[in-house]
C-alpha cells in the first residue's frame, strides 16, 4: 500500500451529477488536506482537517463538501459543479497540523476531474 | 500576504546540462522554503527544504540556498538526467503566524530533459 491513496484517478461528470472523491492514508497521520491543482495556477488549499475536525475552509464554494469520518479517510463530495471546477484534486496528509509548515506533506496521486 | 514566483516554463534541456529554476518569494514573517517535485502521473513529493537564511537544502543532486537578502531560493542541478523530467514547485510556509500549517506554492515549472 502506498502512503496516500486517492480514488478514482479519473472522473467525468455532468453539472447535475453528484459524485465523491476518496482519500485514504496509511501513514498514521493526524492531519489531512484537499488541494486543487489547475493549469498554470498555484496549488490552492481547499480544506484542512486535524483529528477529524475541520480547521480551514478557504472560501471554497458550497458545491464542494468535505467529510473526514476518521483520521485515515477524507472525502470530497461534489454536486452541481461547473466546468471551471475541472482540475486535479490532490489529497495530502501530515503527521500533525504543523507538519505542513515543515514541508512534511505527503501527497496522493490525485483525482483528475472533468466537468462537462 | 505571502507569495511565491517561479520562472515560467516549460524548460527543455539536454541530458547532462546545468539546471537553474528561479524562485523568489514575499513573506511577512520568517518563512521556511521548499522545493517539491511532481513526476508524471504522481502526486507532489518533497525534494528539499531550508528553514533559515543561508541554509542550503540538497537532495538527489539538487541544491537550493535560502537567500534572505534577495528573497530567493533558486533550484540548481549540475547535470540533469532524463529521469529528472517533472514539474517543480517552490513553496513557503510562514511559521510566525497561526497559518503555519499552510504552504504557499508557486505555479510550477515543467522540466523536460531530452537524451
Amino acid at each position: 500500500e502506498t502512503g496516500v491513496t486517492q480514488t478514482p484517478r479519473h472522473l467525468v461528470m455532468g453539472m447535475t451529477n453528484k459524485k465523491s472523491l476518496k482519500c485514504e492514508q496509511h501513514l498514521g497521520h493526524n492531519a489531512m488536506y484537499w488541494y486543487k491543482q489547475s493549469a498554470k495556477k498555484p496549488l490552492e488549499l481547499m480544506f484542512v482537517y486535524s483529528l477529524e475536525e475541520r480547521v480551514e475552509n478557504n472560501s471554497v464554494p458550497s458545491r464542494f463538501s468535505p467529510e473526514c469520518p476518521n483520521s485515515s479517510h477524507l472525502f470530497l463530495h461534489l454536486h452541481t459543479l461547473q466546468p471551471e471546477d475541472s482540475a486535479l484534486y490532490l489529497c495530502a496528509s501530515s503527521h500533525h497540523l504543523g507538519g505542513a509548515g515543515t514541508g512534511e506533506l505527503f501527497f496522493g496521486e490525485g483525482s483528475r476531474l472533468t466537468v462537462l | 500576504g505571502n507569495s511565491v514566483t517561479q520562472m515560467e516554463g516549460p524548460v527543455t534541456l539536454s541530458e547532462e546540462a546545468f539546471l537553474t529554476i528561479n524562485c523568489t518569494y514575499t513573506a511577512t514573517g520568517y518563512p521556511s522554503l521548499f522545493w517539491y517535485v511532481q513526476y508524471p502521473g504522481e502526486g507532489l513529493q518533497l525534494l528539499l527544504k531550508a528553514t533559515k537564511a543561508d541554509d542550503k537544502g540538497s537532495n538527489k543532486g539538487f541544491e537550493a540556498t535560502y537567500r534572505k537578502e534577495t528573497t530567493s531560493f533558486h533550484l540548481e542541478k549540475g547535470s540533469v538526467q532524463v529521469s529528472d523530467s517533472a514539474v517543480y514547485f517552490c513553496a513557503l510556509s510562514d511559521s510566525s503566524g497561526a497559518g503555519s500549517y499552510q504552504l504557499t506554492f508557486g505555479k510550477g515549472t515543467k522540466l523536460s530533459v531530452i537524451p
